[in-house]
């Protein structure tokens, strides 16, 4: 099956910081999701961008499906933005609602 | 966005019985739902297909008579975990799509099952 690897595992921060996160991908996708898991639990829905570039306040994406790997770019980092944040895709042939997540990377921001 | 959301959000229960847990898509009609599982500190892997006045559909390794997955409406979509045991500690969440052929997916708050 599809291989997701994110990079850096780990990131820490000091609140005011940019940062930029990688999602590798080893086949081609009809879909990419980035996510934020907050320490509830909950995932919360950044960006759905199986190609291009988004941008959604001091938060943007680019996914270059040819190269197979997307960016996730955070920039005035805020202790908010603390969490693991995610990269799944859905590998082309495959149910639209099976999605093949990443290992994540743990986000601290610090005051 | 689409809203998806999971009730109970915790749960603690004794080895052995079963526990049920509920999806639901507050805003839109779902005739598919999906749910995931994710052991603590790890990522989240598809467990199973629900589909609404069908059979759910269940992803290699995962046992269905373990997990038993009931879609009675368009709405709503309920995963028993049944005579569970420590190791289905887990924390369980659902998701669906408010536009199938677009393909994004939202997920519910999860909900976080503890077998004693």
């Amino acid at each position: 099956g599809i291989q997701v690897e994110q990079s850096p595992p780990d990131l820490i921060l000091q609140e005011g910081a940019n940062s930029t996160l990688r999602c590798n991908f080893s086949d081609s996708v009809n879909n990419l999701q980035w996510f934020h898991q907050n320490p509830w639990g909950q995932l919360i829905n950044l960006f759905y961008i199986p190609s291009g570039t988004k941008q959604n306040g001091r938060l943007s994406a680019t996914t270059v499906a040819t190269e197979r790997y997307s960016l996730l770019y955070i920039s005035s980092s805020q202790t908010t933005d603390s969490g693991v944040y995610f990269c799944a895709v859905n590998a082309g042939g495959t149910s639209y609602g099976k999605l093949t997540f990443g290992q994540g990377t743990i986000l601290t921001v610090h005051p | 966005g689409a809203v998806v959301s999971q009730h109970p959000s915790r749960v603690i229960c004794k080895s052995g019985t079963s526990v049920k847990i509920e999806c639901r898509s507050l805003d839109f009609q779902a005739t598919t739902m999906f749910w995931y599982r994710q052991f603590p500190k790890q990522s989240l892997m598809l467990m199973a297909t629900s589909n609404e006045g069908s059979k759910a559909t269940y992803e290699q390794g995962v046992e269905k008579d373990k997990f038993l997955i009931n879609h009675a409406s368009l709405t709503l979509s309920t995963l028993t975990v049944t005579s569970a045991h420590p190791e289905d500690s887990s924390f369980y969440i659902c998701s669906a799509s408010n536009a199938p052929g677009n393909g994004e997916l939202f997920f519910g708050e999860g909900s976080r099952l503890t077998v004693l």
